[in-house]
């Protein structure tokens, strides 16, 4: 298994610009989610999905959108990029129990985001 | 509102001393606790639960309810125990799996 895959590793944009980071994972983890991460801030969750068809807002949600068409992928789109989205992006799944709590999260590697 | 908190940026020890990184955390229900630790050009990956009550790489965590906190502890540091650690609470039961993290601690382990 691969595990949570994120693409591209690296990007650069500059303000204004739109891209989708890409996640995608083959271990058929109903839940999926997205957490950037900042110096001094720790991680903090964009947006989650327990299930296809099902999204959620997290704790920074704005400027981000998410969509989960399918089990395996979960696309964060920027719209319209600012400087402020400058950060590193991990995407984490795992599976989901409504009784089974302590589930643990699987990561990616990360995309490293620069806005300009 | 849930809240996790690690007081220290950077913990520097050195090979051989004990390690203590703290972890509190505010949460008005039944907090489930986990530490998570990032290796340099590694992914962030479980290091331990509080639930099961485990002892991972020689590191132990102790719930206490009392004082809300959750300290990863580990009586003699190695070098490759050099990493970022985070403390995590889940409150997404029934919603997802969903963790508050706090800002991480730097343990750096000299020789």
């Amino acid at each position: 298994n691969a595990g949570v895959t994120q693409t591209p590793k690296f990007q650069v944009l500059k303000t204004g610009q739109s891209m989708t980071l890409q996640c995608a994972q083959d271990m058929n983890h109903e839940y999926m989610s997205w957490y950037r991460q900042d110096p001094g801030m720790g991680l903090r969750l964009i947006h989650y999905s327990v299930g296809a068809g099902i999204t959620d807002q997290g704790e920074v949600p704005n400027g981000y959108n998410v969509s989960r068409s399918t089990t395996e992928d979960f696309p964060l789109r920027l719209l319209s990029a600012a400087p402020s989205q400058t950060s590193v992006y991990f995407c984490a799944s795992s599976l989901q129990g409504r009784d089974s709590p302590n589930l643990p999260l699987h990561f990616g590697n990360g995309t490293r985001l620069t806005v300009t | 509102a849930q809240r996790v908190t690690q007081p220290e940026k950077l913990l520097s020890v050195f090979k051989g001393a004990p390690v203590e990184l703290k972890c509190n955390y505010s949460y008005s229900g039944s907090p489930e606790l986990f530490w998570y630790v990032q290796y340099s050009r590694q992914r962030l990956q479980l290091l331990l639960r509080h639930i099961s009550r485990e002892s991972i790489k020689g590191f132990t965590a102790d719930l206490n309810k009392g004082e809300t906190s959750f300290h990863l502890k580990k009586p003699f540091a190695q070098e490759e125990d050099s990493a970022m650690y985070y403390c995590a609470l889940q409150t997404g039961r029934g919603g997802g799996n969903k963790l508050t993290f706090g800002t991480g601690t730097q343990l750096k382990v000299e020789l």
